[in-house]
């Protein structure tokens, strides 16, 4: 399966200032996703990102709040702009794989912002 | 996607087996049931997947009545490190808008 390296693995911020965060993937994928996981929640989809196009972002979700860029087939960036306290969460990059047999989806080990 | 519904907490032993059953009455007929385990720190990591029937891998097993609208993950001989947040995910399997509910977190004991 695919291995996902995702940097910076935690981050405490200023309000008001912004965070980019990277995930590289060891192999060609056509679709990267990124969620975040609200501190003792589930994960949410911010959106999905494809090579050569403009992300899709999920209901709640903005691209001048959470800029995406996808470069590439092995590489994404999601920016969290102009950050409150309220963005404090793990930040988590995803991709489909094929697990085994399985179609599933395999994920960075997650992106720990704390906003100050 | 069919909504899932699992309980929020589960506690245990060590060499236990725990049962962690899923209900998703609205599943559709292309639908898959797949399971990720998520530890503290670390993004979920896929565990099985099944249509129906019995799967087992060398991690769990998975046990789906004909009716399909539950299913049950099964841990056998649970440690210390199956401590762990369990989620039940219910779409085709390439479905790319994968919905988390609130995933079941298991506890274990020594």
């Amino acid at each position: 399966s695919a291995v996902i390296s995702q940097k910076p693995s935690r981050d405490i911020c200023q309000r008001g200032t912004s965070l980019t965060i990277q995930c590289q993937v060891d192999s060609q994928v056509t679709m990267m996703f990124w969620y975040r996981q609200q501190p003792g929640q589930s994960l949410t989809l911010i959106a999905t990102a494809n090579q050569g196009s403009e992300a899709t972002y999920e209901s709640g979700f903005v691209i001048d709040k959470f800029p995406i860029s996808r470069p590439n087939l092995t590489f994404s960036t999601l920016t969290v702009s102009n950050m409150s306290p309220e963005d404090s969460s793990i930040y988590l990059c995803s991709v489909e794989d094929l697990v085994g047999a399985n179609y599933g989806y395999t994920f960075g080990s997650g992106t720990r912002l704390t906003v100050v | 996607l069919a909504k899932t519904t699992q309980p929020i907490s589960m506690d245990s032993y060590e060499g236990q087996e725990v049962n962690i059953t899923c209900s998703h009455n609205n599943i559709a007929t292309n639908d898959y049931i797949t399971w990720y385990q998520q530890f503290p720190s670390q993004g979920p990591r896929f565990i099985i997947q099944g249509y129906k029937t019995k799967v087992t891998n060398e991690v769990a097993s998975l046990f789906i009545p004909a009716d399909r609208k539950s299913s049950t993950l099964s841990l056998p001989r649970v440690s210390l490190s199956d401590t762990a947040v369990y989620y039940c995910l219910v779409g085709v399997s390439n479905d790319y808008k994968l919905s988390f509910g609130a995933g079941t977190t298991v506890t274990v004991r020594a």
